[in-house]
């Protein structure tokens, strides 16, 4: 399996600003994703972050609001840009690569609340 | 459309019982069924995992099983304890994809 770490592990944001989330993974992986999680409910992929090129966003997703970096393969940032109180989630990353066989790890997850 | 459901959304059981949560999904080509368990504060863990080429995994206290004539698989906690209290969730593939479908999760609660 891949160690995965984020950074922030948790914080509380102003109405407007903007936050960018950090994944590190231990190890090089083909894939890396990124979840919203809201309070008490499942997971949602946002979009999947392509090395060298622009990430994959899910319907209802947009770069505007989320854009995203992969600059390499063991790294990856989300931005929540613009944030409103409607943001406040738990945002996750996860990876997966070719030798783990279709099995997606994840992180331990940005808890992120907007007032 | 692809779907995946989860049931029962909430289940509590006594220490030392069993615990069953089941899935159904809607994509007959779906070949790899994985759960996951979600502690308070924490990302979702891997905790077993399924391919389609098989109908059960047993894993010490955990086991999967897989229907794919009736598209279902279900997770199987025997000789539950405490620290399986969580939230589990099951996915399936997106056709075509190396996206997942997450299930509703289940809220596990083992009374001691």
């Amino acid at each position: 399996s891949a160690v995965i770490s984020q950074k922030p592990s948790r914080d509380i944001c102003q109405r407007g600003t903007s936050l960018t989330i950090q994944c590190q993974v231990d190890s090089q992986v083909t894939m890396m994703f990124w979840y919203r999680q809201q309070p008490g409910q499942s997971l949602t992929l946002i979009a999947t972050a392509n090395q060298g090129s622009e990430a994959t966003y899910e319907s209802g997703f947009v770069i505007d609001k989320f854009p995203i970096s992969r600059p390499n393969l063991t790294f990856s940032t989300l931005t929540v840009s613009n944030m409103s109180p409607e943001d406040s989630s738990i945002y996750l990353c996860s990876v997966e690569a070719l030798t783990m066989h279709n099995e997606q790890f994840f992180g331990p997850g940005t808890r992120l609340t907007v007032l | 459309g692809e779907n995946v459901e989860q049931h029962p959304s909430t289940l509590s059981v006594q220490e030392g019982d069993s615990a069953v949560i089941k899935c159904t999904y809607s994509d007959s080509a779906s070949n790899y069924f994985p759960w996951y368990k979600q502690e308070l504060g924490k990302g979702p863990q891997l905790i077993i995992d399924i391919r389609s080429n098989v109908g059960e995994k047993k894993d010490q206290r955990i086991a999967v099983t897989l229907n794919k004539t009736a598209k279902h698989f279900s997770l199987h906690i025997t000789e539950t304890q405490p620290e399986d209290s969580a939230v589990y969730f099951c996915a399936a593939p997106k056709t075509g994809t190396y996206k997942y479908i997450f299930g509703t999760g289940t809220r596990l609660k083992v009374l001691a």
